[in-house]
């Protein structure tokens, strides 16, 4: 149990574009799903929470309208990187959890994204 | 300045031979330690979680310590086997906040 699955794996997209990675729960419903980066080597940095039919809270130093979080259902949270630049090449990584924001949450397989 | 020190960062050892790895923190009030492996290119999997009673937790060939006094854990790998290959990293939280404290993980490699 506890499954969080992530899409796409890797995605190459051009400057200017924007792309979508999705965060899925496959066998339970999330509540709460939080979005995270990680550059080489480096922590995981919380990006923003996000908690299921309301607002996100984004960390400070991330930009809202950059990164367009959605959290419509219960197993399913969107994260759009709008007008990607290739400083937003990165690797996203969302987790899960079912009890809110104070129990265990369980991490997708990430997502590579490469702006070109 | 990380909450989370983990040390060392990367190490390299032969199949079949042991290695420890460390983490210092300074979470407080502590809440939990958890010990993630990461292969490249995927999202963290749970090794172990550790609570502020226990000392020691296994997971198969890992075992995990921990000392609250002193705010250190170590994760020890036993008979390592080349999938053992990735990063560690150790993730503490404290009580009453939910963000979780990361440390920059230690790089394994296992050679044949």
């Amino acid at each position: 149990g506890a499954v969080v699955s992530q899409h796409p794996s890797w995605v190459i997209c051009k400057s200017g574009t924007s792309v979508k990675i999705e965060c899925r729960s496959l066998d339970f419903q999330a509540t709460t799903m939080f979005w995270y980066r990680q550059f080489p080597k480096q922590s995981l940095m919380l990006m923003a929470t996000s908690n299921e039919g309301s607002k996100a809270t984004y960390e400070q130093g991330v930009e809202k309208d950059k990164f367009l979080i959605n959290h419509a259902s219960l197993t399913l949270s969107t994260l759009t990187v709008t007008s990607a630049h290739p400083e937003d090449s990165s690797f996203y990584i969302c987790s899960a959890s079912a009890g809110g924001l104070y129990t265990e949450a369980f991490f997708g397989q990430g997502t590579r994204l490469t702006v070109v | 300045k990380n909450q989370v020190e983990q040390s060392p960062q990367s190490l390299i050892i032969l199949e079949g031979k042991n290695c420890t790895l460390q983490c210092n923190y300074t979470v407080s009030p502590f809440s939990n330690l958890r010990w993630y492996k990461q292969d490249t290119g995927r999202g963290p999997v749970s090794l172990t979680i550790m609570t502020f009673s226990e000392n020691t937790k296994s997971n198969g060939r890992y075992t995990a310590t921990l000392d609250a006094d002193t705010k250190q854990s170590s994760l020890h790998i036993t008979a390592s086997q080349l999938s053992d290959s990735a990063s560690y990293i150790c993730v503490v939280s404290a009580r009453d906040d939910y963000k979780l404290s990361f440390g920059a993980g230690t790089t394994v490699t296992v050679r044949a």
